[in-house]
């Protein structure tokens, strides 16, 4: 069965610093989506990535599919208080969206 | 507003008795999913619906169960069989199943068991 490993597990960092969080898969990704938690909320649709070389962006989030690789990087610019929460890439990898979530990556901003 | 409610936020519930969580969409979609999340994982899906009248297991249905009579709604009951059933449990929906349907989330019920 398919797993996706996020890194980091956790992030801190100033308030306006960009940052990376990775998305790998043990086997070949069709589709990657991301998406935001705050703490005891549910899911937040951020982007959705279906071929390799995609990238695409939203405000200052920016998300890419490197297909060869079989990982996915989700990149904050200027980051804000706005941007802190639990983070999860999520793969369709039977078909029938069956999805498989990474363990998340909690982002704390500090001001 | 079109959206998912999930009802209520928040359940407490003895061991050996059997509690029913609620999920309502009005999206108009035809797939409904079922997940849980356990702190520092990912999710886990229990149980999903393609089309009214019809679901299938996912990777942990033990000690839970689904049905789906309308298309709006797919309640999740969770059976004093599931061994550690405190969890937040999330429905989602999407308007199809094929890879390009977005599931789209409720806002969870968090279960605890006393």
């Amino acid at each position: 069965s398919q797993e996706l490993e996020q890194s980091p597990q956790s992030l801190i960092v100033q308030e306006g610093k960009n940052l990376t969080i990775n998305c790998t898969s043990s086997k070949t990704l069709y589709g990657l989506y991301w998406y935001k938690q705050k703490y005891g909320e549910g899911l937040i649709f951020l982007m959705m990535l279906q071929k390799g070389g995609e990238e695409k962006s939203h405000e200052k989030i920016t998300a890419k599919l490197d297909e060869k690789k079989q990982q996915s990087s989700l990149h904050i610019t200027a980051s804000q208080p706005s941007h802190a929460g639990i983070y999860l890439c999520g793969a369709d990898s039977q078909g029938a969206q069956k999805l498989v979530f990474g363990q998340g990556t909690r982002l704390t901003i500090n001001p | 507003d079109g959206g998912i409610t999930q009802s209520p936020k928040y359940l407490f519930r003895k061991e050996g008795q059997n509690v029913t969580l609620s999920c309502e969409q009005n999206l108009n979609h035809d797939a409904m999913y079922w997940y849980r999340q356990d702190p520092g994982q990912g999710l886990r899906l229990i149980y999903y619906s393609q089309i009214v009248n019809d679901f299938q297991k996912g990777d942990i249905a033990e000690g839970y169960s689904v049905s789906r009579e309308k298309k709006e709604s797919f309640p999740l009951t969770v059976t004093s069989a599931q061994k550690n059933p405190t969890a937040f449990y999330l429905c989602a929906s999407s308007i199809g199943v094929t890879r390009a349907d977005t599931q789209y989330f409720g806002p969870g019920t968090r279960l605890t068991v006393l």
